[in-house]
């Protein structure tokens, strides 16, 4: 069966500053990975996602996410917040084999300061 | 190409009434999932739909059903609502029948149960 575990529902960064959300997954098989983000009152909209072509992925808004397999991990990175980044991120997996079915982390919150 | 598109945006039901709610996928996409999403259970998937058979489905009690139309267009059904049920409905769709494909969401339908 496969999870996803996302460290700190919440997570505050001074503008400006690195961000850093931690995803750590499991998967019996090799995983297709998957960052979203949510604005207020809408729905999810995708940042990047990990499909084995590279293991470092970049995605849309500046984001970037690192696939590595000995940590079973896939965290998402920013050099430099921006206010709009603040949202609530959600990791997500999906097995490589099967029907599809996205099992979602339970999401971080970003809140950036002034 | 217009996105996934769920209807309606905000609805209030009372206990024991039933609620459907609809789903247009992006066009050409044949799968649609649908997820609840709540503060306290974050996004948990409830079913998936491919060319009008359900394929995977979450755990969730008999009183949620869906289904879909041979355009692809999804209605997920609730009956006897409860209390519980209040929540954000949320449809995605995806274009092809394999795993790790991007599943694209809508916007989501508000329900509050009173």
């Amino acid at each position: 069966a496969q999870s996803v575990t996302q460290l700190g529902s919440h997570v505050s960064v001074s503008e400006g500053a690195l961000v850093l959300l931690r995803c750590n997954y499991s998967s019996s098989v090799p995983p297709y990975l998957f960052w979203y983000v949510q604005y207020p009152n809408q729905g999810l909209q995708l940042l990047l996602k990990y499909t084995s072509a590279a293991t470092l992925v970049k995605g849309i808004n500046g984001f970037e996410a690192e696939f590595k397999k000995s940590e079973t991990s896939f965290h998402l990175t920013k050099p430099s917040a921006h206010m709009s980044d603040a949202a609530e991120y959600f990791c997500a997996v999906s097995e490589t084999r099967g029907y599809q079915k996205v099992t979602f982390g339970i999401g971080t919150k970003l809140q950036v300061i002034p | 190409k217009a996105g996934v598109t769920q209807t309606p945006r905000y609805l209030i039901k009372t206990r024991g009434q039933q609620v459907t709610l609809s789903c247009s996928p992006i066009s050409g996409h044949r799968s649609v999932s649908w997820y609840q999403q709540t503060p306290g259970q974050g996004l948990q998937f409830l079913f998936e739909y491919f060319s009008e058979t359900q394929r995977n489905k979450g755990n969730f009690p008999g009183r949620f059903s869906g289904r879909q139309f041979s355009n692809s267009r999804s209605e997920m059904n609730v009956s006897t609502l409860e209390l519980g049920d209040s929540a954000l409905y949320l449809c995605a769709s995806s274009p092809a029948d394999g795993s790790g494909n991007t599943i694209y969401f809508g916007e989501g339908s508000w329900l509050t149960v009173v």
